[in-house]
């Protein structure tokens, strides 16, 4: 969906280094969910945020990424000192809150971010 | 946990021709949503189909149907009139309430090509 904005698109970063990738929710949606895409895998849940709160970071590996909403601004996942394992589509999708029904939760994704580690 | 499989990796239709792709899914949950996205080339992941645990029609959208069977723990998407546009993977994926209940779980897909 057109509506929720991830940049950059394409991102390459020599190991070591680190990555920010930036996700805007759709208008109106406070809840962001972050998933990553390896090669011919479909996606996998990361991490659940709220404006300034991880309410289930259980997908995250536990070293060297990190996750934050703030009250103003992108949502923005970071991945530190990063290893071409790394390389994968993160795609960043929102909702309008939890307390949507399950019958008309549809997550609306962005069109991810492309992450090279060379 | 829940889990979704989709056992073909590869499918061929001929253009205006329908196609099923296939998905099975395991939950203990009563209540769950089951979707269908679509990926393209390009990359992004489009929203198809929708269809609950306590639907009693299959969900139709345009072109796309979701043959859902209950008892056998299958939720089919048929696209019929096949198109060359419909060529991209196809993710089946699955919701379920309580905890957890924001995250979507997929399966790893089915690329469909079509044929002219």
């Amino acid at each position: 969906n057109a509506g929720v904005m991830q940049n950059p698109r394409h991102l390459v970063r020599r190991r070591g280094q680190e990555a920010r990738l930036r996700c805007s929710p759709m208008k109106g949606h406070s809840h962001v969910y972050w998933y990553r895409q390896l090669p011919e895998e479909g996606l996998k849940f990361m991490v659940y945020l709220q404006k300034e709160n991880i309410i289930d970071e259980s997908g995250m590996p536990k070293e060297r990424f990190s996750a934050e909403f703030p009250k103003e601004g992108p949502s923005i996942l970071r991945i530190q000192q990063v290893v071409r394992g790394d390389s994968a589509a993160y795609f960043c999708a929102s909702s309008p809150g939890q307390g949507t029904p399950l019958m008309n939760t549809e997550a609306f994704f962005g069109q991810g971010t492309r992450l090279t580690v060379v | 946990a829940q889990k979704i499989t989709q056992t073909q990796p590869g499918m061929f239709v001929q253009e205006k021709e329908a196609v099923t792709l296939d998905c099975t899914y395991d939950t203990s949950d009563q209540s769950y949503g089951l979707f269908w996205y679509k990926q393209p080339s390009s990359g992004e992941m489009i929203f198809l189909i929708y269809q609950g645990s306590y639907d009693e029609q299959n969900a139709t959208e345009g072109r796309y149907s979701l043959n859902f069977q209950k008892a056998r723990k299958s939720a089919n998407l048929v696209i019929s009139a096949s198109q060359l546009g419909d060529s991209a993977m196809y993710f089946c994926a699955m919701k379920v309430p309580g905890a957890g209940s924001y995250q979507l779980t997929f399966g790893k897909g089915t690329k469909l090509s079509v044929i002219p």
